[in-house]
């Protein structure tokens, strides 16, 4: 069956610390992925997206993910957040063959100023 | 930029109410979603369309209707309102979806 699991629901980091954000999927091929995030009262805003090549996706803000099919991975990372960083990300999976979008639980991430 | 607006941003329905909850998108994306969010919970699918004249039913479907009438308008009906269905709802359209700001339901 299609899922999509965040294993980290919440995320403590300083301003200016490396990130990463976990996300592990399953699905047989591979899959549309994506990271959105969510400020406090407002909608889901796409950050990146992957369908192929490359592993490596840039997205806004200076976040990144890499894309692993060997581990059935999508993490997402940037370099140095900032205290504006704090929201909640998802990761979500696209069907290739289908419109069924399957989202993660999310996780909270709160940097400290 | 693609746009997805929501009418209303909040509702306060009463319980066996009807609810209806709007959605258009401009950017001429042929699937569009609905979506509720709660703690817990996450986000999960309620309906979704692949165009006009189409509707299907999501992973929580029980107790919504859902209407496409044209390619720009999605619209989530609660036919007889639920306090279990006080809740965020979101729409979305496109491949890479595009979300609206959220419809903030209180069922009373």
């Amino acid at each position: 069956a299609q899922s999509v699991t965040q294993p980290d629901a919440r995320v403590t980091v300083s301003e200016g610390a490396s990130l990463q954000l976990r996300c592990k999927y399953s699905y047989s091929g591979t899959p549309y992925l994506f990271w959105y995030v969510q400020y406090p009262r407002q909608g889901l805003q796409l950050l990146l997206k992957y369908y192929s090549g490359d592993p490596v996706v840039q997205g806004v803000n200076g976040f990144e993910a890499e894309f692993s099919k060997s581990n059935s991975s999508f993490h997402l990372r940037k370099a140095s957040v900032h205290w504006s960083d704090s929201a909640v990300y998802f990761c979500v999976l696209r069907d290739t063959n289908a419109y069924k979008v399957i989202f993660g639980k999310g996780t909270h991430l709160h940097v400290l100023p | 930029e693609a746009a997805v607006t929501q009418s209303p941003r909040n509702k306060v329905a009463v319980t066996g109410g009807k609810v209806t909850l709007s959605c258009n998108q401009t950017n001429n994306h042929n699937n569009m979603y609905w979506y509720r969010q709660d703690t817990g919970h996450g986000l999960r699918l309620i309906h979704y369309s692949y165009g006009a004249g189409s509707t299907e039913k999501g992973d929580i479907p029980d107790g919504y209707k859902a209407s496409r009438p044209s390619q720009e308008n999605f619209s989530l009906i609660l036919e007889l309102a639920t306090p279990s269905q006080t809740s965020v709802y979101f729409c979305a359209s496109g491949d890479a979806p595009y979300f609206g700001a959220g419809t903030r339901l209180s069922v009373l």
